[in-house]
C-alpha cells in the first residue's frame, strides 16, 4: 500500500541543537517533496520545496534532503530556537509532477525546542 | 493582499443540516483545494480545482460538493452534515495549475466545524 510516514509524532530538543525530522514514503515516486510548518489553530505555512533531481536545498537555518533511492526526505533546523516549536508536515505529489490534485501529507512531527 | 480567506472560523451544525464553507483568494491563483484535518489522520484532500469551471475529487469527497465559477472563489458545500464530518477544514491555493506538487500551497486559517 502507499504510505507517507513521519517517523516521530514528537521530538524534543535543546535550544541551539540541530533538529532532524524524517519523512519516509512507500510505493510513491514523487517528482517533488514539500515541507510545511503548522502552528496550533493555524493553517500550514510553506517552507521548502525540493525536486527529485535536487539532493539538497537550504533556506537560512533550514536544510532539506531528498533521497529517491531510500525514499526519504530529511528536514534539518540548525541552531534551533524555542520559536521553531511547531508541527512540521511533509507532503509529496503522487502523480510524478502531473496535474492530479492529490498532494499527500504526512501526519506531522511536533517539535518542541526547550530553552 | 489578503491571501486565502475562509469563513466562518467556527460553525456548529446539527446532523442533517447543510451549509457552505466559503474560501476566497486574491492572488489570481489557478489551483485551489479543500482539505480536512483530523487528529491522527493528517491533512486529507476533499476536492480540488485547476481553474474556473473545472473541479475534481480528492481522497475523501463523499458528502461534499464544490463548484468554481470564478478564479477567486471555491466554496465547499456540506449536503447533509454528519458527525463524521466534524473536523477542521482548510482551503489552499497555488499559482500553478501544473499540479500541487510543483508550487507552494497557500493555506487559509481554517474553519472548525462541529456536527452534533
Amino acid at each position: 500500500s502507499q504510505k507517507i510516514e513521519q517517523n516521530s509524532e514528537a521530538l524534543n530538543i535543546q535550544e541551539g541543537k540541530t533538529a532532524t525530522l524524517t519523512c519516509n514514503y512507500t510505493n510513491y515516486s514523487p517528482a517533488y517533496l514539500q515541507w510545511y510548518r503548522q502552528d496550533p489553530g493555524r493553517g500550514p505555512v510553506f517552507l521548502l520545496l525540493i525536486r527529485e533531481n535536487e539532493k539538497e536545498k537550504r533556506k537560512e537555518r533550514l536544510k532539506v534532503t531528498f533521497d529517491t533511492t531510500l525514499k526519504q526526505s530529511l528536514f534539518h533546523i540548525t541552531a534551533s530556537q524555542p520559536a521553531d516549536s511547531a508541527t512540521y508536515l511533509c507532503a509529496l505529489d503522487p502523480d510524478y509532477g502531473g496535474s492530479q490534485g492529490n498532494l499527500i501529507f504526512g501526519k506531522g512531527t511536533k517539535l518542541s525546542v526547550k530553552p | 493582499n489578503a491571501g486565502v480567506t475562509q469563513t466562518p472560523k467556527f460553525q456548529v451544525l446539527k446532523t442533517g443540516q447543510s451549509m457552505t464553507l466559503q474560501c476566497a483568494q486574491d492572488m489570481n491563483h489557478e489551483y485551489m483545494s479543500w482539505y480536512r484535518q483530523d487528529p491522527g489522520m493528517g491533512l486529507r484532500l476533499i476536492h480540488y480545482s485547476v481553474g474556473a469551471g473545472i473541479t475534481d475529487q480528492g481522497e475523501v469527497p463523499n458528502g461534499y460538493n464544490v463548484s468554481r465559477s470564478t478564479t477567486e472563489d471555491f466554496p465547499l458545500r456540506l449536503l447533509s452534515a454528519a458527525p463524521s464530518q466534524t473536523s477542521v477544514y482548510f482551503c489552499a491555493s497555488s499559482l500553478s495549475s501544473g499540479g500541487p506538487g510543483t508550487d507552494e500551497q497557500f493555506f487559509g486559517p481554517g474553519t472548525r466545524l462541529t456536527v452534533l
